[in-house]
């Protein structure tokens, strides 16, 4: 399978607790990007990188959230003491034409 | 502020007809225009795409419009087909690269 994949698929956890997601991307693609898509939202722009630069953070990624992609290829995205207004779709893209699956997150 | 619109959340249409649905954009920096569909549980799925300096493309039964002046672009699907219905995305970007989605339009295709 040479598409965008991301994990874990489905992740449910208490409020106050740490989570991390991966997305893997396509090998050649340099841009990775990072959205979230709530019910009946589109998916809102959080973060981009170049390579292993992140490039641009929306007001969306509050303090809480922190991204990385170390060596230019997979990237994690880290929630820290996880609130219930973070229950979304967690999607990752490789080039604006490629959306892996989506992480559903469900804080309880 | 909203900068992408679709302002239909929903839309029926029968089986074999045409399915048109529409989108408005308030920035006028954006000059890359994306149609994405999206069913439950998955991520979203590129359709076609359009530059700024078309106003039409077309890709086998789908075909995007661009009119500049209004800020507003639609997307055509001839014939519709069963297997159409889903959440349609509008999406814009600007030289920024990133890109700014609408709500969506949730396509039902009737039999």
């Amino acid at each position: 399978d040479t598409g965008v994949s991301q994990n874990p698929r489905h992740k449910i956890t208490k409020r106050g607790q740490n989570v991390t997601f991966r997305c893997d991307p396509i090998s050649e693609h340099n841009r990775l990007y990072w959205y979230r898509q709530t019910l009946g939202q589109g998916p809102e722009f959080l973060t981009y990188f170049q390579n292993e630069a992140q490039l641009e953070k929306s007001r969306l990624l509050s303090d809480r959230f922190s991204a990385e992609r170390p060596k230019g290829s997979f990237s994690t995205l880290e929630i820290q003491r996880t609130e219930q207004g973070d229950s979304a779709m967690y999607l990752c893209a490789s080039s604006l034409q490629y959306f892996g699956p989506g992480t559903r997150l469900t804080v309880l | 502020d909203q900068q992408v619109k679709q302002n239909s959340p929903s839309l029926s249409v029968q089986e074999g007809r045409i399915s048109i649905l529409n989108c408005d954009y308030t920035n006028s920096m954006f000059d890359y225009f994306l149609w994405y569909k999206k069913y439950p549980a998955e991520g979203p799925t590129f359709l076609i795409s359009i530059s700024s300096i078309k106003d039409k493309n077309e890709d086998g039964r789908f075909t995007v419009f661009l009119n500049k002046s209004a800020k507003h672009l639609s997307l055509h699907i001839v014939p519709s087909q069963p297997g159409d219905s889903a959440v349609y995305f509008c999406a814009a970007s600007d030289r920024d690269d990133k890109i700014i989605f609408g709500k969506g339009t949730r396509l039902h295709i009737l039999p």
